[in-house]
């Protein structure tokens, strides 16, 4: 069935590094892959998303590459600040239909 | 524009009741899908809203249910509750264009605990 694994399930990075959170997808059809940030008893909220047309998509400091061919998907998360302490869920979906698959989670820790 | 609202924020239930959560969709989307999220997990999904009929479902047996109204918004209703209901309830709101669906945007969740 369709399946988005995540990793890692937590993470430590000192405050200015970077950090990389890795998914895996199942279904060939997918061809839209949102990131969602979501902090401590907030809604999930969209920091970036990247459609299959394209390899990279960036917005500041953060940036999603996306290798069809191998089915994975990255967020990767440049000088990061303690405010970017959070989980982050990664999904993928068909645009043609109606459901988001969503990875497991990755606990980020940002630390000061 | 408004964003998506969900009610209520909390509920506690006990097993073998019945509970509705409701959710306003964000100004100018037609679509609302619903999720289910446990505690260290991610969203799970249950189904979608589109015109006032259900759109897809994900695997969630039939006492989940819901409804959409024509101004779009929406309830999940559980019959029969379990403990394994506890989670965080989810709604997304999203617009569909002929047949492409566009991004979907979370309200704040309703935490049902069920005793």
């Amino acid at each position: 069935g369709e399946n988005v694994e995540q990793h890692p399930s937590t993470l430590s990075v000192q405050e200015g590094d970077s950090a990389v959170i890795k998914c895996t997808y199942s279904d060939s059809a997918s061809n839209y892959f949102p990131w969602y940030k979501q902090e401590l008893g907030k809604r999930p909220q969209l920091i970036i998303d990247i459609r299959s047309n394209v390899g990279e998509k960036k917005d500041q400091r953060i940036a999603v590459t996306l290798n069809k061919t191998a089915k994975h998907f990255s967020l990767h998360i440049t000088e990061t600040q303690p405010e970017d302490s959070a989980v982050y869920f990664c999904a993928a979906s068909n645009s043609g239909t109606y459901k988001y698959i969503f990875g497991t989670g990755t606990r980020l820790k940002v630390l000061a | 524009e408004t964003g998506v609202t969900q009610s209520p924020t909390h509920l506690i239930k006990t097993r073998g009741q019945q509970v509705t959560l409701r959710c306003s969709s964000q100004s100018g989307h037609n679509t609302v899908s619903w999720y289910q999220q446990a505690l260290g997990q991610g969203p799970q999904f249950i189904f979608q809203y589109y015109r006032e009929e259900e759109n897809g479902r994900g695997n969630f047996p039939p006492r989940f249910s819901g409804l959409q109204f024509p101004n779009y918004s929406s309830e999940l209703n559980v019959n029969a509750l379990e403990l394994d209901d506890s989670a965080l309830y989810l709604c997304a709101s999203s617009s569909r264009t002929g047949d492409s669906y566009n991004e979907q945007f979370f309200g704040p969740g309703t935490r049902l605990t069920v005793l």
